[in-house]
């Protein structure tokens, strides 16, 4: 069955401190991979889509890197805005039209 | 920067009654979606939508929920008789094609009573 487990659920890191998220990932063929950020009671925002392993992508404080078996989302110096829940979803192979298989999500918290 | 919108944002129905949800994808996409969220639980895959008709469902999606572009820009996801287990958060999403990136708009909360 495909499955996307992301690691810790929650994450409380005072300002600066870097940290990453797990995303890891069984699907039959993996088609692509994206990170979204989520604020409470609104929509997904997206973040970032990879598509091979060795595939990085950054945007400021965020980067998100792929194996053949998991992402990470790296948080560099992290501020209190970057506080939301962060979600991994896939897309696999075979008789998909595209739709998403989301994890449970990270919980971040960061304070001052 | 065009964005997905939905309306309403929140919306309070009798058990049993018929609820029609509405989105307006980014207007060159092509592809169509509609998520749901149950609070504290995972963004779940209901639907997608290409060249006027269903090309994926999930079993969430059974025979009380329809969907249909009524005209060139709106999006709609149609609920027949609802349930107090259909009460969540829904989105709804557009690509420009399948499996890029989906555009979620910021979600109608349906609350059953």
């Amino acid at each position: 069955e495909d499955q996307v487990t992301q690691s810790p659920e929650a994450l409380r890191l005072q300002e600066g401190e870097s940290s990453s998220l797990n995303c890891s990932y069984t699907v039959s063929g993996l088609r692509g991979l994206f990170w979204y950020r989520q604020d409470p009671g609104k929509g997904p925002e997206f973040l970032f889509t990879l598509y091979s392993a060795g595939e990085e992508k950054e945007k400021e404080r965020l980067k998100a890197t792929l194996t053949k078996k998991e992402s990470f989302l790296h948080i560099t110096a992290p501020k209190p805005e970057d506080s939301a829940t962060y979600l991994c979803a896939v897309v696999r192979h075979g008789g998909s039209q595209g739709n998403l298989i989301f994890g449970k999500g990270t919980k971040l918290s960061v304070k001052p | 920067e065009p964005e997905v919108t939905q309306t309403p944002s929140h919306q309070v129905t009798q058990m049993g009654q018929e609820v029609i949800l509405r989105c307006v994808p980014i207007s060159n996409h092509l592809y169509f979606y509609w998520y749901r969220q149950i609070l504290g639980q995972k963004v779940e895959f209901l639907v997608s939508f290409y060249n006027n008709e269903i090309s994926e469902k999930s079993e969430i999606f059974d025979d009380q929920f329809s969907v249909e572009r009524p005209d060139g820009s709106n999006f709609t996801l149609k609920i027949r008789s609802t349930k107090l287990e259909d009460s969540a958060m829904y989105f709804c999403a557009s690509s420009p094609w399948q499996v890029e990136t989906q555009y979620f708009g910021p979600g109608t909360r349906l609350l059953v009573l």
